[in-house]
């Protein structure tokens, strides 16, 4: 079966320091690895993904996650964060044979002024 | 817009009454997905169709709940005899029909549906 985990669920950070964001996954086979944002009362939108090749993957708004097959891991990162970036974020994995994008709990990223 | 469009975008019921929700895909896709986000809590898989067939709906309750995805028009999520514990946002999504999925889905602004 397959799994995503989020082990933090509320992040706070200062305006302008770096954060990273935590996610694993499990999974028997291949996967495609995701990062959905959602801003309040609003819909999820792809911030990047990670379908092959390089392991570092870049985003918009200045993200980045790196793919880690040995940890299963997946972070999110940005070196410095804005008060915009305050928001939900969502790691996904899909997986062949499963045929759905499978999320994890979320993060609450909060940026202090 | 040629997104994936999700209406009512709110939506009131007492308990015991219906709610249907409706998604149209983006144009050029043929998968739709719903997905439901309870208070507090991650999304979790509903059902996903194609144009005129359930292709797995492994996260439907069992009972009051149905979706389907007509040849025309758009996929429908119905809730029969609503409870307080369907107060939530459903989110609906679409991906490219199946040769080129990558997994990647698109999301609608989702529709809140709050029952009194």
């Amino acid at each position: 079966a397959q799994s995503v985990t989020q082990l933090d669920s509320q992040v706070p950070v200062f305006e302008e320091a770096p954060v990273e964001l935590r996610c694993n996954y499990s999974s028997s086979v291949s996967v495609y690895l995701f990062w959905y944002v959602q801003y309040p009362n609003q819909g999820l939108q792809l911030l990047l993904k990670y379908l092959s090749g390089s392991t570092l993957v870049k985003g918009i708004n200045g993200f980045e996650a790196e793919f880690n097959k040995s940890q299963t891991s997946f972070h999110l990162r940005k070196p410095s964060v804005h008060i915009s970036d305050t928001a939900e974020y969502f790691c996904a994995a899909f997986s062949f044979g499963n045929e759905k994008l499978t999320f994890g709990t979320g993060t609450r990223l909060t940026i202090i002024p | 817009n040629a997104g994936v469009m999700q209406n009512p975008r709110h939506l009131v019921r007492r308990r015991g009454q219906e709610a249907r929700l409706r998604c149209s895909p983006m144009k050029g896709h043929s998968h739709v997905y719903w997905y439901r986000q309870l208070p507090e809590e991650g999304l979790k898989f509903m059902v996903y169709l194609q144009k005129e067939n359930i292709i797995d709906e492994s996260g439907m309750p069992k009972e009051r709940f149905s979706a389907e995805f007509p040849k025309e028009g758009p996929s429908i999520l119905r809730i029969q005899q609503v409870v307080r514990g369907d107060s939530a946002a459903y989110f609906c999504a679409s991906s490219p029909q199946r040769g080129r999925n990558t997994g990647e889905l698109f999301f609608g602004e989702g529709s809140r549906l709050t029952v009194l």
